[in-house]
Order: structure tokens, then C-alpha cells, then sequence
């Protein structure tokens, strides 16, 4: 039973392309988070929802906009791709935000922007 | 401005020994601080954690020690296998938002 589930694993595209990227935890967390790992080997945050509310937005380019139908979902759509924005993405959950809660990552997305 | 360092990229022990990883953070805001490992093309998962009220937690083969006077913590793991090669990530917390370091691959050589 996969805890955090992602997809798609793997995701090429082109410039100027709109794309999303899924995300479905089964562990009954109430937050979730987008972290993105880019060259540099950085993880960082860039969204954080709390029951479905929008509780953190990094410095994050318009672009990029997280939606939250319900508690075990949260997507990542991105408009407009650029080089720039090739990363892997991971979601995350947990259950509140302190070390009690450590977060629970998928898989990563590898996103190529060509 | 990284608020979390790993100045080490890469760390080689052989089994058996211990392994330390180091981890120093700038914002004394920090309130708890984790470890996470990460295999290749999976993600991080979660190791050990610590409350900025403690100096020290312990889970089996692993310790996360903090000198919050210094602000520094790190990881020991004893004994080594060669399992625990990884990526390893510390990561300093706040009101849910966690902090990165740049991570330390770690080698343990048979």
C-alpha cells in the first residue's frame, strides 16, 4: 500500500506547455505540502494546505497553482512551462506541523522542461 | 541564504564504525529538527526527530544530538551497515514549514 502517491513518475514536455502533477495520500494526514528538489539538490518548499486551506505559498511564481479538492489530494498545476522550472517535485503529508508529525514524501515527479 | 547547512557532501565509514553527520542552522526560530534518508529515485524518509527542548533522542542504532547554543546537530549512527548508504537530509522547523539542508550521501563500505 503506497502511503503518498504521485503521478505521473516521469513527465517531458516543451516550453509553453500547461501541465499537472497528482498527488493521493491514504494515510489520513490532514496537511499536505509541494517541495520542489531543483539542480542544486535544494528541497524546498513551496505549498502547504491544512484541511484543504492554502497555509503556506512560498516565493512560488504565479504559474504554479496547488488545488485541494479534499483532505487526501492535493495537484500541482503548472501554466506556461520554462526551462527553469525542470526539478523533481515531491508531495508530502502529515498530520498537524511539528516534529511529532514528521511529513511523509512520495516519489517524486522528474519534471524535464526541453 | 541557507538557513540549513550540510557541509558535508559525503561522508565513507566502513561497517561497523559509526557515521556522523553534521547539520548548523541560522534561525533560532527553529522549534524541532528532523532526519530524513533518501534512496535513488524514492523519497525522503523520515529517520529521527528532536525538540528544540531536548539535547538529545535516540532510536535503536541512531542518535540526533542538538547544541542549540551552538546551533548544531547531528546524526550518529552505530553500528554502520551498508544499508543506511543513502542521502541523508537534515531539517530544521517551524509552524509547518521544514527547512532543508543540501543533504550528505553517506557510503558504508563492507
Amino acid at each position: 500500500d503506497t502511503a503518498v502517491s504521485q503521478t505521473p513518475k516521469y513527465l517531458v514536455t516543451q516550453m509553453g506547455n500547461d501541465k499537472s502533477i497528482k498527488c493521493e495520500q491514504n494515510l489520513g494526514h490532514d496537511t499536505m505540502y509541494w517541495y520542489k528538489q531543483d539542480s542544486k539538490k535544494f528541497l524546498k518548499i513551496m505549498f502547504s494546505y491544512n484541511n484543504k486551506e492554502l497555509i503556506i505559498n512560498e516565493t512560488v511564481p504565479n504559474r504554479f497553482s496547488p488545488k485541494s479538492p479534499d483532505k487526501a489530494h492535493l495537484n500541482l498545476h503548472i501554466n506556461s512551462l520554462e526551462l527553469g522550472d525542470s526539478a523533481v517535485y515531491f508531495c508530502a503529508s502529515s498530520r498537524g506541523g511539528n516534529y511529532n508529525s514528521p511529513l511523509h514524501f512520495g516519489n517524486g515527479t522528474r519534471l524535464t522542461v526541453t | 541564504d541557507q538557513q540549513v547547512k550540510q557541509n558535508s557532501p559525503s561522508l565513507s565509514v566502513q561497517e561497523g564504525r559509526i557515521s556522523i553527520l553534521n547539520c548548523d542552522y541560522t534561525n533560532s526560530m527553529f522549534d524541532y529538527f528532523l532526519w530524513y534518508k533518501k534512496y535513488p529515485a524514492e523519497g525522503p524518509t523520515f529517520l529521527i526527530s528532536i525538540s528544540s527542548i531536548k539535547d538529545k533522542n535516540e532510536d535503536g542504532r541512531f542518535t540526533v544530538f542538538l547544541n542549540k547554543s551552538a546551533k548544531h546537530l547531528s546524526l550518529h549512527i552505530v553500528p554502520s551497515q551498508p544499508g543506511d548508504s543513502a542521502v541523508y537530509f537534515c531539517a530544521a522547523g517551524s509552524n509547518y514549514k521544514l527547512t532543508f539542508g543540501k543533504g550528505t550521501l553517506l557510503t558504508v563500505n563492507p
